[in-house]
C-alpha cells in the first residue's frame, strides 16, 4: 500500500542548530514533493516545492532534498529559532493524480 | 489579497445531526479541496472541486458530500454525524496550472467540529 512516513516523535533541538526532518514514501512515484508548516489550531502553510528532477531546493534558512532512488526527502532548517517550533508536513502527488497526500507530520520544538 | 475563509470556526453537534461547512477560496482560485484532520489519522483528503465539478474524491462514506458554486465558494456537508467525525475540517484553494502536483495549496484556518 502507499505510505508517506514522517517521524511521529517530536524533534527537540537547541536554538541555532540545524533541524533535519525526514519524509519517506513507498509505492509512490511522485513528480513533486511539497513541505508545509502547521501551527496549533491553524491550517498548514506552504513552504517549499521540489520537483523529481531537482536534487535540492533552498529558500532562506530552509533546504529540501529529494532522492527518488531512496524515496526520501529531507527538510533542513539552519540556524533554528524558537519561532520555527511547529509541525512540519510533507506532501506529494503522484504523476497523473490530483490529490495532494500528506504525511502525519513531525513536531519540531526549538529550545531557546 | 484575502486568504481562504472558512465558517464557522467552531461548532458542536450531537450524533445523528447534520452539518454544513463553508469555504471561500482566494479570489481567482478555481480549485477547492477539503481535508479532515484528526490526531490519529492526520490529514485525510475528502474531495476536490474545480469549476463546480467534483474532480477527485477520497475514501470517505457517502455521508460526506460537497459542492462548489459558480463563484468558486464551496460547502461540505456531513449527514448523520458520528462521534468519529469530530475533527478539524480544512479547506484549501489553488490556482489551476500545469501538473496538479505542482499546485500549491493555500489552507484556511479550518472548522473545528465536535460531535457529542
Amino acid at each position: 500500500s502507499q505510505k508517506i512516513e514522517q517521524n511521529s516523535e517530536a524533534l527537540n533541538i537547541q536554538e541555532g542548530k540545524t533541524a533535519t526532518l525526514t519524509c519517506n514514501y513507498t509505492n509512490y512515484s511522485p513528480a513533486y514533493l511539497q513541505w508545509y508548516r502547521q501551527d496549533p489550531g491553524r491550517g498548514p502553510v506552504f513552504l517549499l516545492l521540489i520537483r523529481e528532477n531537482e536534487k535540492e531546493k533552498r529558500k532562506e534558512r530552509l533546504k529540501v532534498t529529494f532522492d527518488t532512488t531512496l524515496k526520501q526527502s529531507l527538510f533542513h532548517i539552519t540556524a533554528s529559532q524558537p519561532a520555527d517550533s511547529a509541525t512540519y508536513l510533507c506532501a506529494l502527488s503522484p504523476i497523473g493524480r490530483r490529490a495532494l497526500t500528506f504525511g502525519s507530520g513531525t513536531r519540531l520544538q526549538v529550545q531557546p | 489579497k484575502a486568504g481562504v475563509t472558512q465558517t464557522p470556526r467552531y461548532l458542536i453537534k450531537t450524533r445523528g445531526q447534520q452539518v454544513t461547512l463553508s469555504c471561500s477560496p482566494i479570489s481567482g482560485h478555481r480549485s477547492v479541496s477539503w481535508y479532515q484532520q484528526t490526531p490519529g489519522q492526520g490529514l485525510q483528503f475528502l474531495f476536490e472541486y474545480f469549476s463546480e465539478t467534483q474532480r477527485n474524491k477520497g475514501n470517505f462514506p457517502g455521508r460526506f458530500s460537497g459542492r462548489q458554486f459558480s463563484n468558486s465558494r464551496s460547502e461540505m456537508n456531513v449527514s448523520t454525524l458520528e462521534l468519529g467525525d469530530s475533527a478539524l475540517y480544512l479547506c484549501a484553494s489553488s490556482s489551476e496550472g500545469g501538473f496538479s502536483g505542482a499546485n500549491v495549496l493555500t489552507f484556511g484556518a479550518g472548522s473545528r467540529l465536535t460531535v457529542l
